[in-house]
């Protein structure tokens, strides 16, 4: 019964191989993100959909494509995976709307290493 | 450039004793301000949260503070306790709804 559950927890990978990361939310949330969680720790954002629609997107390559098929699953792809995508990528989500306080609900990570 | 940054990155702390960690930012235009809470191989949990219109919100023994003339504000954890043992996020929201993090501080309480 976890709310924002990510799959999988790790992946180790070859550079230049594409890789998914997958996302579902069981809290009817109707925005969900991608967080890049660096070497330094630092959280930032790279995209956010809101009901399917892209609303959010970072300066990150085009070698990093999200998917949303519906409103609780955002996937992230990556193409031609480069050793400094190594990092650990969050997903998480929220009620989207102005008015809303947003608190967003993160997943328990996956750990990406590319060797 | 760091629109929300916390200096101290980590903080040890007596059990009983109150944890004070801080956090600055830059963008006049945050509306939203909230702590996350993350311990080792999970992910941030929301703690608490303040608007931009408040200067002090409670919730047990969190309490956020905001000045925003300063752009500071700070979480104070009394009394600390092993559990709270972690590391602590500050994060802002502009529009789009879109939250910036600090980097962090970790503290460790110590029985």
């Amino acid at each position: 019964d976890t709310a924002v559950s990510q799959t999988p927890k790790y992946l180790v990978t070859q550079m230049g191989n594409d890789k998914s990361i997958k996302c579902e939310q069981n809290l009817g949330h109707d925005t969900m993100y991608w967080y890049k969680q660096d070497s330094k720790k630092f959280l930032k954002i790279m995209f956010s959909y809101n009901n399917k629609e892209l609303i959010i997107n970072e300066t990150v390559p085009n070698r990093f494509s999200p998917k949303s098929p519906d409103k609780a699953h955002l996937n992230l792809h990556i193409n031609s995976l480069e050793l400094g995508d190594s990092a650990v990528y969050f997903c998480a989500s929220s009620h989207g709307g102005a008015l809303a306080k947003n608190i967003q609900y993160f997943g328990a990570g996956t750990r990406l290493s590319v060797l | 450039d760091q629109q929300v940054k916390q200096n101290s990155p980590s903080l040890s702390v007596q059990e009983g004793r109150i944890s004070i960690l801080n956090c600055d930012y830059t963008n006049s235009m945050f509306d939203y301000f909230l702590w996350y809470k993350k311990y080792p191989a999970e992910g941030p949990t929301f703690l608490i949260s303040i608007s931009s219109i408040k200067d002090k919100n409670e919730d047990g023994r969190f309490t956020v503070f905001l000045n925003k003339s300063a752009k500071h504000l700070s979480l104070h954890i009394v009394p600390s306790q092993p559990g709270d043992s972690a590391v602590y996020f500050c994060a802002a929201r502009a529009a789009g709804n879109k939250l910036t993090f600090g980097g962090g501080t970790r503290v460790l309480v110590k029985p």
